[in-house]
């Protein structure tokens, strides 16, 4: 079975910039995460799916951070423009079900440098 | 919003010696995970705990559920090079939808 795939893998942009990330979770979750893991810290929830809808994106810093899941499968996370606190590593996750006892498969992250 | 504080920060261990680390939190959760995240990968959970007082092994590795419900730890026995990596507990609390994550264990181990 396919993990969670995530691109790019890397990304160096300068401040003010704008920057996407995308994501291919697991073939039938219904659940999709992205977390900001900035270093040295565990990672923290940005926005949780629910097929295309939201469930919680109480910690995504709207001003500057979107993401979609148009169609329930692949997403998208956008910084726009970009702050140099914005330099972490960006972790999709999925998972079956939104239930705590459904396992989470994160993927390998896309680390983003902000000059 | 809630805070974990996991301990040590890092531990430098002699390959065949036993781990322990811990997760407190001032909030109760419902559930305690543990995961391992190597470099350049994303976590890889490795137990997870749903019931207070629950004692769960996987291998070599033994976590348990605080009956308090505000910690948890993990211990390693006999442990070897490849268990080098960080070492995350993260509780999840069902009310709040959502798994908090400690800022990890960096553990090395030294052959």
């Amino acid at each position: 079975e396919a993990g969670v795939a995530q691109s790019p893998r890397y990304k160096i942009i300068e401040k003010r910039q704008s920057v996407a990330f995308w994501c291919n979770p697991i073939s039938g979750h219904a659940t999709l995460y992205w977390y900001q893991q900035i270093l040295g810290q565990g990672p923290k929830l940005l926005i949780q799916f629910q097929n295309n809808g939201v469930v919680d994106d109480s910690q995504l810093p709207k001003d500057r951070f979107s993401a979609e899941r148009l169609k329930g499968v692949d997403s998208t996370l956008k910084i726009q423009p970009a702050k140099l606190e914005d330099s972490a590593v960006y972790l999709c996750a999925s998972s079956l079900e939104a239930a705590p006892d459904s396992e989470q498969f994160f993927g390998p992250g896309t680390r983003l440098t902000v000059l | 919003g809630q805070q974990l504080n996991q301990s040590p920060q890092s531990m430098f261990i002699q390959e065949g010696e036993d781990v322990s680390m811990n997760c407190t939190s001032s909030s109760i959760f419902n559930t305690w995970l543990w995961y391992k995240q190597d470099p350049g990968e994303g976590p890889v959970l490795l137990i997870a705990l749903y019931k207070a007082g629950e004692l769960t092994s996987n291998g070599r590795l033994t976590a348990q559920f605080g009956i308090t419900r505000k910690d948890s730890f993990l211990n390693i026995s006999a442990s070897i090079p490849s268990d080098v990596g960080i070492y995350f507990c993260a509780g999840h609390n069902t009310n709040a939808g959502k798994s908090t994550f400690g800022d990890g264990t960096t553990l090395t181990v030294k052959p």
